[in-house]
């Protein structure tokens, strides 16, 4: 099971770039790397996911160093409405009957202020 | 576009009543579905899974139960429910195989206070 850290939580303001950071060292071959973002009260909503180098879409950006052992959230200008907790999952096998999951931890809470 | 549905919103039980949520998906077929608890100021939890009608797979031991009567339709039971068993229930979708099953759609989630 691959272990994600990341920080607790994050302090920024409107119009900042935000990079959240999270390390897991013991990730295998073939997991890839999730990342969702939870606000208050709702169901956490996928952001984005890759596998190694770089993945980009129109919410944020995902940097995955060659060793994969950690990986790099990008939010570019955040808004208030960025606000949010930030989870970063590795999938692993270990289903009960087989399968994959994705393990949540308590993720990064961003803070975005004025 | 697929949707996921989830009833109720909101629910307060007394301590040894029974418990059903329903959770239902449009616009997919073939999904995985998932059952997931949160509790408060905590991460989730996945409680069951399914790859399949009647395919159900529990991750934690406990007095909840989860059934899949058709491919779009995940219920969630308990037939008396424990203070415990409080939280945020989430259900969520995925497409099978890897790493579409990493890209999970949840529903609006019910709130349960048992008393």
């Amino acid at each position: 099971l691959a272990k994600t850290t990341q920080p607790i939580s994050m302090d920024s303001y409107e119009g900042q770039e935000v990079n959240i950071t999270c390390s897991h060292n013991n990730i295998a071959t073939n997991d890839y790397i999730t990342w969702y973002q939870q606000f208050p009260s709702q169901g956490p909503r996928f952001i984005i996911q890759g596998y190694k180098t770089k993945v980009t879409n129109e919410v944020a950006s995902l940097f995955i160093p060659a060793d994969r052992k950690s990986s790099t959230l990008s939010l570019p200008r955040v808004s208030l409405s960025d606000t949010a907790v930030y989870y970063c999952l590795v999938g692993d096998e270990g289903l009960t009957g087989g399968g994959n999951k994705l393990t949540f931890g308590t993720g990064t809470q961003l803070k975005v202020e004025l | 576009s697929q949707t996921i549905h989830q009833w109720p919103a909101t629910l307060v039980q007394p301590v040894g009543s029974p418990l059903s949520l329903e959770c239902t998906v449009e616009g997919t077929s073939n999904p995985n579905l998932y059952w997931y608890r949160q509790a408060a100021g905590r991460g989730l939890q996945l409680l069951f899974y399914s790859v399949g009608i009647g395919q159900i797979s529990s991750e934690v031991p406990q007095n909840l139960s989860a059934s899949r009567p058709q491919d779009r339709q995940f219920i969630l039971s308990s037939k008396k429910l424990l203070l415990s068993d409080s939280g945020f229930y989430l259900c969520a979708w995925s497409e099978q195989g890897v790493p579409s099953v990493y890209e999970q759609y949840f529903g609006p989630g019910t709130r349960l206070t048992v008393t």
